[in-house]
């Protein structure tokens, strides 16, 4: 299996800041890469896939950078609707897997 | 707009099978990928597996020898069987809909785009 990693593993920030998310494949994906977010009791909901391309409906603060190895969740100016976990997952091979998560809370 | 609805037994005695199943509504079925992703309470993702609507399957190696995914194409439904179960498989369980990914005429699952609201199933004596 590919192993996903996340760094942070939690950020605190303040509306209107500007967020990034790192994500690592332990190897090369490609651009086969997404992102999820979820809230609390809630199921992830598909932000990114293929690494930079936005799900319809997504507000377009959410953006997505990386190929091969090393991707990036940026989020443009937070809004308080944006505070949750974010997830990033490998589809490239078999299993497919997600990093550890990173949760954004309020600072 | 396609909705997945699941439902099955919550509550399992360990060694007892897991059953779930989760129904699409509205769009294709043909033309997708449908996995079942599991997360364990307070931690991640894991998926276990994904099946066509020709049959084809998949799963997690991890745990390959006790799942068992099948597919209902009349009533356009897929469920997860999960035998032997422990304290371990203690999750909330989602079905998921997986793009599909075209290279000539093969094709690859993609990302999860439309997600189940999810099962919690507890294994406990």
């Amino acid at each position: 299996d590919i192993q996903m990693t996340q760094s942070p593993s939690a950020l605190s920030a303040s509306i209107g800041d500007r967020v990034t998310i790192t994500c690592r494949a332990g190897q090369n994906i490609d651009n086969y890469l997404a992102w999820y977010q979820q809230k609390p009791g809630g199921a992830p909901k598909l932000l990114i896939y293929k690494a930079s391309s936005l799900e319809s409906g997504v507000p377009s603060r959410f953006s997505g950078s990386g190929s091969g190895t090393e991707f990036t969740l940026t989020i443009s100016s937070l809004h308080p609707d944006d505070f949750a976990t974010y997830y990033c997952q490998q589809y490239n091979s078999y299993s497919f897997t997600f990093g550890p998560g990173t949760k954004v809370d309020i600072k | 707009q396609v909705q997945l609805q699941q439902w099955g037994a919550g509550l399992l005695k360990p060694s007892e099978t897991l059953s779930l199943t989760c129904a699409v509504y509205g769009g294709s079925f043909s033309d997708y990928y449908w996995s079942w992703i599991r997360q364990p309470p307070g931690k991640g993702l894991e998926w276990i597996g994904e099946i066509t609507h020709r049959g084809r399957t998949r799963y997690n190696p991890s745990l390959k020898s006790r799942v068992t995914i099948s597919v209902d194409t009349s009533k356009n439904q897929f469920s997860l069987k999960l035998n032997s179960v422990t304290a371990a498989d203690t999750a909330v369980y989602y079905c998921a809909r997986g793009q599909i990914l075209w290279f000539g005429e093969l094709s690859s699952p993609g990302a999860f785009d439309t997600w189940g609201q999810g099962t919690m199933v507890t294994a406990s004596s």
